[in-house]
């Protein structure tokens, strides 16, 4: 059973737009919410996180947007720019564990 | 530089040939983990390891071993590859347990013939 439901699986974006990746999770007891960045041929990278006592966190073009009610956060991305191609992990952890739980990653594309 | 350095990168074998991925840690971080990344699963836990000889279990455990002797280094261990272990490896540390950043080193591509 998924823990951390990503989607979409695939997402193609005109440079410029918006891309929005969502994950959806089931344990209440998750208390950290990051994101990951991995480029093809490299390791992946941690991006931006959250924990719940926000609903949002932005960073630059990129912004965490986290909904504690409906058990949803989402990952938007403004100006998307080809640079953005990349595959991008939601994850979620609890307080004393090291087991964190990834999402099945996007894939993004974003053309020039 | 900080890193998380992986040898080999690439390697092909055949099955029941055992075999070693090193990892290797300059950051003196104490958690230490290891991941399989396959298409459409995302990255999966192998086994993780919070200090020098203490290892624990992750979510797909079986066919593989690790060790902690040095906190730097946490090689993973495949004593009798199969097929179904073709796979990409990432190793992975850092700081402490759960809010800490995960640093991830550039992964090593298995193929088990």
């Amino acid at each position: 059973q998924q823990q951390v439901k990503q989607s979409p699986q695939s997402l193609i974006v005109q440079k410029g737009g918006i891309s929005i990746i969502n994950c959806a999770y089931e344990n209440t007891a998750f208390d950290y919410f990051p994101w990951y960045q991995q480029f093809p041929g490299k390791g992946p990278a941690l991006l931006i996180a959250i924990r719940p006592d926000v609903s949002e966190k932005k960073e630059g073009r990129f912004t965490i947007s986290f909904n504690k009610s409906a058990k949803q956060f989402s990952l938007h991305i403004m100006d998307s720019q080809p640079g953005d191609s990349a595959t991008y992990f939601c994850a979620a952890s609890m307080g004393g564990s090291y087991i964190p739980t990834f999402g099945r990653g996007t894939s993004l594309i974003v053309h020039p | 530089e900080a890193q998380v350095t992986q040898n080999p990168r690439y390697l092909i074998t055949v099955t029941g040939k055992k075999l070693t991925v090193t990892c290797s840690q300059n950051m003196n971080h104490e958690y230490m983990s290891w991941y399989r990344q396959d298409p459409g699963l995302g990255l999966r836990q192998i086994y993780y390891s919070m200090n020098v000889e203490v290892t624990d279990k992750g979510d797909v455990p079986e066919g593989y071993k690790v060790s902690r002797k040095e906190k730097r280094n946490f090689p993973l261990i495949l004593e009798s590859p199969s097929p179904n272990q073709t796979s990409l490896y990432f190793c992975a540390s850092s700081l402490g347990s759960n809010y800490n950043e995960q640093f991830f080193g550039p992964g090593t591509r298995l193929t088990v013939l």
